[in-house]
């Protein structure tokens, strides 16, 4: 079965710092891979994902993330934090098989202090 | 295009009762997914059907029950409510193709009250 794990389940920034968020999967055979935000009291929204070639995503709101298969990591990053960033963001995993069936990780509820 | 909906967006409901939730997807999408999302749970997978089909199912008991139309606009059904079913109740659609992960749009939610 797979399974996501992200790393701090909080996370406080600065405005204008670096946002990194850790997001580790488990699985037998690399999964696709997604991050997703969740603003207060709304659905979801895709910031990127992987499939297949290059492994460095880029995503909306200027974040992308790096799959690195040895390591089975899919990590979020953004050069730069700004207030708007204040959300919970989850990392997923998909079986490459047909279908849509997410398995999410406990997500991170990001702070940016002005 | 519209985004995905959800009907209703509150509920209150009462231990034993059962409930039916509604999504209407993005126009030509034929998969919906539905989530479920709670404090202590996070993020669960439901099920997921595709042209009237349900083709991926999660852990969850047979309370829980849902389907799709021809329209493929979707229902979802949880019988003898208990406390623990309180929850956001999150629906997705996408495409369904085959061919590579179909991006899924997730509506606002259905929140769920069991008393």
């Amino acid at each position: 079965a797979q399974s996501v794990t992200q790393l701090g389940s909080h996370v406080s920034v600065s405005e204008g710092a670096l946002v990194l968020l850790r997001c580790n999967y488990s699985s037998s055979v690399p999964p696709y891979l997604f991050w997703y935000v969740q603003y207060p009291n709304q659905g979801l929204q895709l910031l990127l994902k992987y499939t297949t070639g290059a492994t460095l995503v880029k995503g909306i709101n200027g974040f992308e993330a790096e799959f690195k298969k040895s390591e089975t990591s899919f990590h979020l990053t953004k050069p730069s934090a700004h207030m708007s960033d204040a959300a919970e963001y989850f990392c997923a995993v998909s079986p490459k098989a047909a279908g849509n069936k997410l398995t999410f990780g406990g997500g991170t509820r990001v702070l940016v202090k002005p | 295009k519209a985004g995905v909906t959800q009907t209703p967006r509150y509920l209150i409901k009462t231990r034993g009762q059962q409930v039916t939730l509604s999504c209407s997807p993005i126009s030509g999408h034929r998969s919906v997914s539905w989530y479920q999302q709670t404090p202590g749970q996070g993020l669960q997978f439901l099920f997921e059907y595709f042209s009237e089909t349900q083709r991926n199912k999660g852990n969850f008991p047979g309370r829980f029950s849902g389907r799709q139309f021809s329209n493929s606009r979707s229902e979802m059904n949880v019988s003898t409510l208990e406390l623990g079913d309180s929850a956001l109740y999150l629906c997705a659609s996408s495409s369904g193709l085959a061919g590579g992960p179909g991006t899924q749009y997730f509506g606002p939610g259905t929140r769920l009250l069991v008393l």
